[in-house]
């Protein structure tokens, strides 16, 4: 159960797009569409973004946006605001019915 | 308004044991999958365990397999983690959160409970 892999940061100016890589393998990522992504802003609990790779729940902004090619999945923020300054974890169900959290990337916006 | 409200974190010393709890309110409880995710100071989420929505079925990480069982009273409205033979590195903020229904992933998060496991 080793975390899936993301940068440790990524930063932008805003109004840029910036994008946030998850590299998993064939028994998380690559094995189903059960991606799920979190923003978690400091001493915050985390907060759902994306699931099922690209679905967006109700209330979360068109700016985040996801794709997925074979064991990669890859969060786009575009029009990036001061808002957006957060901590971005990628989530994924596994082929032993346990779930892998990504190591975590921490959004700057200079 | 849904909502989660964990509890029964502090310091313990090490193979010391605790008991969470999350409290639950403002959605059918027992319709839904509950997990537990974690948080060690300055790192990221790291999945606990989950558990279904009767009880009859729950998976673990491996960090806590043997050690760590969940369970819920679904009269209460509540899901535990039982942690036993705790170790330092079990030292994190835990997090309760409800499994989306009947889909993989989690809709909604309690704002977390501190467990320090300290000698």
């Amino acid at each position: 159960q080793s975390a899936l892999t993301q940068p440790a940061s990524v930063s932008g100016s805003p109004g840029q797009s910036i994008t946030i890589s998850c590299t998993g393998t064939s028994s998380d990522v690559g094995a189903y569409n059960y991606v799920s992504w979190y923003q978690q802003h400091p001493g915050k609990a985390p907060k759902l973004l994306i699931y099922d790779v690209s679905n967006r729940p109700s209330g979360v902004s068109n700016r985040f946006s996801v794709s997925k090619s074979d064991y990669t999945a890859s969060l786009t923020i575009s029009g990036l605001q001061a808002e957006d300054e957060a901590d971005y974890y990628c989530c994924s169900y596994t082929s032993s019915s346990t779930y892998v959290f990504g190591t975590g990337t921490k959004v700057t916006v200079l | 308004e849904v909502q989660l409200v964990e509890s029964g974190g502090g310091l313990v010393q090490p193979g010391g044991s605790l008991r969470l709890s999350c409290a639950a309110s403002g959605f059918t409880f027992y319709n839904f999958w509950m997990h537990w995710v974690r948080q060690a100071p300055g790192k990221g989420l790291v999945w606990v365990s989950r558990v279904n929505s009767d009880g009859s079925i729950t998976n673990f990480a491996d960090s806590v397999k043997g050690r760590f069982t969940i369970s819920r009273d679904n009269a209460k409205n509540t899901v535990y983690l039982q942690m036993n033979s705790l170790r330092d590195e079990d030292t994190a903020v835990y997090y309760c959160a409800r499994g989306a229904f009947r889909a993989y992933y989690m809709d909604v998060w309690g704002r977390g409970t501190t467990v320090t496991v300290s000698s």
